[in-house]
């Protein structure tokens, strides 16, 4: 069975621009979460989609956005860049057991630079 | 407020001894519990899980350590190879599910 794709691997932008990142979850699995990975920060959620929902959303501001397809296929939206933006942004599906014990499972991440 | 704690940065073990990473939480709702392994720039790699109502989960050379009352995890890597030598991380979900609470990270390294 593939694994969690995400397209693509790099980007660099410049501020103020926007940026669409991609991914595609493993067959069968319906709920993708995304994730921002900082030197400062760490991994934080940043939202979560299941039935082309949004059914969990983290502590980011507005210029953060997704939208999921009925193929379960994500996307995740930042616009008006920031410097502070730079990270590598992973997404991660999973089942989507309501409840707790629904493991997800990881892309490679797209590594997004801001100049 | 950090749910989920890993206050050894980093870990220095040599080839074929014992590997434990530790890991602690605040929330005591939580009810599951996931290890991941990271290499830089790629994503996390899902390694071995536990539900609380174990307080072991073994899986080869890794085994996943339990205690409620405590509210402390450890993953135990038996033997220790070089190629084990990754960041770790542990992780809970939320009560909602699709989120996971993750802790800072323990970087291990493996010598030979």
């Amino acid at each position: 069975k593939a694994g969690v794709t995400q397209t693509p691997r790099y980007l660099i932008k410049t501020r103020g621009q926007q940026v669409t990142l991609s991914c595609s979850p493993i067959s069968g699995h319906r709920s993708v979460s995304w994730y921002q990975q900082t030197p400062g920060q760490g991994l934080q959620f940043l939202f979560e989609y299941f039935s082309e929902t949004q059914r969990n959303k983290g502590n980011f501001p507005g210029r953060f956005s997704g939208r999921q397809f009925s193929n379960s296929r994500s996307e995740m939206n930042v616009s008006t860049l920031e410097l502070g933006d730079s990270a590598l942004y992973l997404c991660a599906s999973s089942l989507g057991y309501r409840g707790t014990a629904d493991t997800q499972y990881f892309g490679p991440g797209t590594r997004l630079t801001v100049l | 407020d950090q749910q989920v704690k890993q206050n050894s940065p980093s870990l220095s073990v040599q080839e074929g001894r014992i590997s434990i990473l530790n890991c602690d939480y605040t929330n005591s709702m939580f009810d599951y519990f996931l290890w991941y392994k990271k290499y830089p720039a790629e994503g996390p790699t899902f390694l071995i899980s536990i539900s609380s109502i174990k307080d072991k989960n073994e899986d080869g050379r890794f085994t996943v350590f339990l205690n409620k009352s405590a509210k402390h995890l450890s993953l135990h890597i038996v033997p220790s190879q070089p190629g084990d030598s990754a960041v770790y991380f542990c992780a809970a979900p939320t009560s909602q599910g699709g989120k996971l609470i993750f802790g800072q990270g323990t970087e291990l390294s493996v010598k030979p």
